[in-house]
């Protein structure tokens, strides 16, 4: 069965500082891999979504960006965080018929 | 491009009534729709699909939704809620065709009043 890692699950991180948040992935290859914001009471925001290595298309223009290293690892990047980066990133795996959802990470910018 | 609106932001209900979560979408081709659900401070959880077939789709603890093609609505039902149901529901959708990314509506909070 498939399975989706995450980490850190909690992060506290200044204004201006770095982001580095790693999703990988098991059970499958090749997948398409996703990147969702869900910001406090507000719906999930498509971010990122990848269908290969080294392939990213970006939905949301902002600070933030994504990259895919390998088949099975995508990781969201930011090179300075802004208070409004704050909120629960969810990494996500879709096949024909459905997503799966990694725990998440809760991001809280300060 | 596909869209999915939640009419209702947060919907209150006593424990034991029924209860319907409105879910429209706008796509051009054939679509697949999906409900997640997440509770407080858990990750998503899949409820139920519609890829084909039947438009009523029954998923897991009881809910149930249908699929309206001529008014591109997925609403998502229970004839009676629990405490235990009180989470964010997520209607979504995807283009009918292989490996399509996946687009979430805003949520409808769903709180049961004991």
């Amino acid at each position: 069965s498939q399975t989706i890692h995450q980490w850190p699950a909690t992060l506290v991180q200044p204004v201006g500082s770095p982001l580095s948040l790693e999703c990988t992935v098991e059970g499958t290859s090749n997948p398409n891999l996703y990147w969702y914001r869900q910001a406090a009471g507000r719906g999930l925001q498509l971010l990122f979504y990848s269908v290969g290595i080294g392939q990213i298309s970006s939905e949301v223009p902002q600070n933030l960006s994504a990259s895919r290293p390998q088949d099975r690892q995508f990781i969201l990047s930011s090179k300075k965080l802004l208070l409004s980066d704050s909120g629960f990133y969810l990494c996500a795996w879709s096949t024909l018929d459905r997503a799966l959802f990694g725990p998440g990470t809760r991001l809280t910018v300060t | 491009a596909q869209s999915v609106t939640q009419l209702d932001s947060q919907v209150p209900v006593f424990e034991e009534a029924p209860v319907e979560l409105r879910c429209n979408y706008s796509s051009s081709v054939s679509v697949y729709l999906f409900w997640y659900v997440q509770y407080p401070n858990q990750g998503l959880q899949l409820l139920l699909k519609y890829l084909s077939g039947s438009t009523l789709v029954k998923g897991i603890n009881g809910f149930e939704a249908e699929f309206n093609k001529s008014q591109t609505s997925f609403h998502l039902r229970k004839p009676s809620v629990h405490i235990s149901d009180t989470a964010e529901y997520f209607c979504a959708v995807s283009k009918g065709t292989s490996y399509d990314k996946v687009i979430f509506g805003p949520g409808t909070s769903l709180s049961v009043i004991p």
